[in-house]
């Protein structure tokens, strides 16, 4: 089994729609959850770091459900500009750090 | 500039010939990575570095591929007798440990090696 796991997609998707996709991971001693965004031909950056008890950044939401150990991402009122890949990471503190293969997302206008 | 920096961002080489990439992290940044990435593909870790340590060597392909890190900071990637499977994109990262722990990368833009 993959230590992170996502649906590759792609989501193709209405502007102003709701999209979420899920990440899996195996470890669950994994500490520390992010998304990061990667543009084509661009490398990646950070969207937003994970929280047990979830958390928000504007139109994006993030959840973590260790019990189920998976990880979640929910972008609101989509746009163009959202198109892009999002990769999910699992790691544990002092551990390599290990990027789900990410899942692509098409904002259609 | 305040960001990571890799060079040369694109190296085009001879099947045989001798590469090294560089890495000059963010400032401060203690923890520096590299991932390989083919095209369309997902981020396929290599090595990283804790300090001038590597702890986990693990993701290194071949016993062509070594990697140092000297005085905490630059970091260069040497792969020898160059393939044409080794024709990627090379992307480093170094990282902020917040306070509680957390690792987030901030990553260079890249090198593209092309191995002819």
């Amino acid at each position: 089994r993959k230590e992170v796991e996502q649906d590759p997609g792609p989501f193709n998707v209405p502007e102003g729609a709701t999209v979420a996709f899920n990440c899996t991971y195996s470890n669950s001693a994994s500490q520390s959850f992010f998304w990061y965004r990667q543009d084509c031909r661009k490398e990646p950056k950070l969207l937003m770091s994970v929280y047990s008890s979830g958390n928000e950044d504007g139109r994006f939401t993030a959840q973590l459900n260790r019990a189920s150990q998976y990880i979640s991402l929910l972008i609101r009122d989509s746009k163009l500009s959202d198109s892009a890949t999002y990769l999910c990471v699992a790691m544990n503190r002092d551990d390599k750090i290990i990027f789900g293969k990410g899942t692509r997302l098409h904002i259609l206008p | 500039g305040a960001g990571v920096s890799q060079s040369p961002s694109n190296k085009v080489t001879e099947k045989g010939k001798d590469v090294e990439l560089r890495c000059d992290p963010i400032s401060g940044h203690t923890a520096l990575y590299w991932y390989r990435q083919s095209l369309g593909q997902g981020l396929e870790f290599l090595i990283y570095f804790q300090g001038n340590s590597a702890p986990d060597k693990s993701g290194l392909p071949s016993d062509r591929f070594s990697a140092e890190r000297t005085g905490g900071s630059v970091s260069t990637l040497t792969i020898q007798r160059t393939q044409q499977e080794d024709s990627a994109v090379y992307l480093c990262a170094s990282s902020l440990a917040d306070r509680a722990g957390n690792e987030k990368l901030f990553f260079g833009s890249g090198t593209q090696l092309s191995v002819l």
